[in-house]
């Protein structure tokens, strides 16, 4: 079975510009988390969704937002683009049954944001 | 909201020798405790978790251990090996399992 994956693996662009991120998830999974993950900060949550709805959100700006397709792709989309938000981008996919929590992450996206 | 605070923030052991990281959380709605393993380069991959209704959990050299009065839960790895080395990530997520609160991680270094 394919893993997850994210593309673009690499990206550079200037502030002000935006940004999508796109991940498919392990087939058979519904669930799909985003997170940043910057050398200071670890790895924070910014929003999952299952079967096309937000169920959560962390406390990331508005800039921030994602959707999720009926083939449970993911897509996350940053507007406004800041210094700050050179990160690795990571998703993650779940099953999320009574028995099988585990995330299953992507190998993410670098943004450097110049 | 959840907050996960880890410990320490580096650890270097000799190899063979015992690694201990510890975490604590604020939310005692949280139910759900994984840890990850983050190798340099690579994803974060589950390498054990425990939900709350569990004291201890064991898989060869690796176990964790949850508190839920002092809301506390380590990461026991025995026999260390240089392939050990890498970042260390708690976790803990209020019911629903949906959103996963991560400690800062612990980048652990065994010294061959």
């Amino acid at each position: 079975k394919a893993g997850v994956t994210q593309t673009p693996r690499y990206l550079i662009k200037t502030r002000g510009q935006q940004v999508t991120l796109s991940c498919s998830p392990i087939s058979g999974h519904r669930s799909v988390s985003w997170y940043q993950q910057t050398p200071g900060q670890g790895l924070q949550f910014l929003f999952e969704y299952f079967s096309e709805t937000q169920r959560n959100k962390g406390n990331f700006p508005g800039r921030f937002s994602g959707r999720q397709f009926s083939n449970s792709r993911s897509e996350m989309n940053v507007s406004t683009l800041e210094l700050g938000d050179s990160a690795l981008y990571l998703c993650a996919s779940s099953l999320e049954t009574a028995a099988s929590h585990e995330q299953y992450f992507g190998p993410g996206t670098r943004l450097t944001v110049t | 909201g959840e907050n996960v605070e880890q410990h320490p923030s580096t650890l270097s052991v000799q190899e063979g020798d015992s690694a201990v990281i510890k975490c604590t959380y604020s939310d005692s709605a949280s139910n759900y405790f994984p840890w990850y393993k983050q190798e340099l380069g690579k994803r974060p991959q589950l390498i054990i978790d425990i939900r709350s209704n569990v004291g201890e959990k064991k898989d060869q050299r690796i176990a964790v251990t949850l508190n839920k009065t002092a809301k506390h839960f380590s990461l026991h790895i025995t026999e260390t090996q240089p392939e050990d080395s890498a970042v260390y990530f708690c976790a803990a997520t209020p019911g629903g399992y949906q959103k996963v609160t991560f400690g800062i991680g612990t980048k652990l270094q065994v010294i061959p």
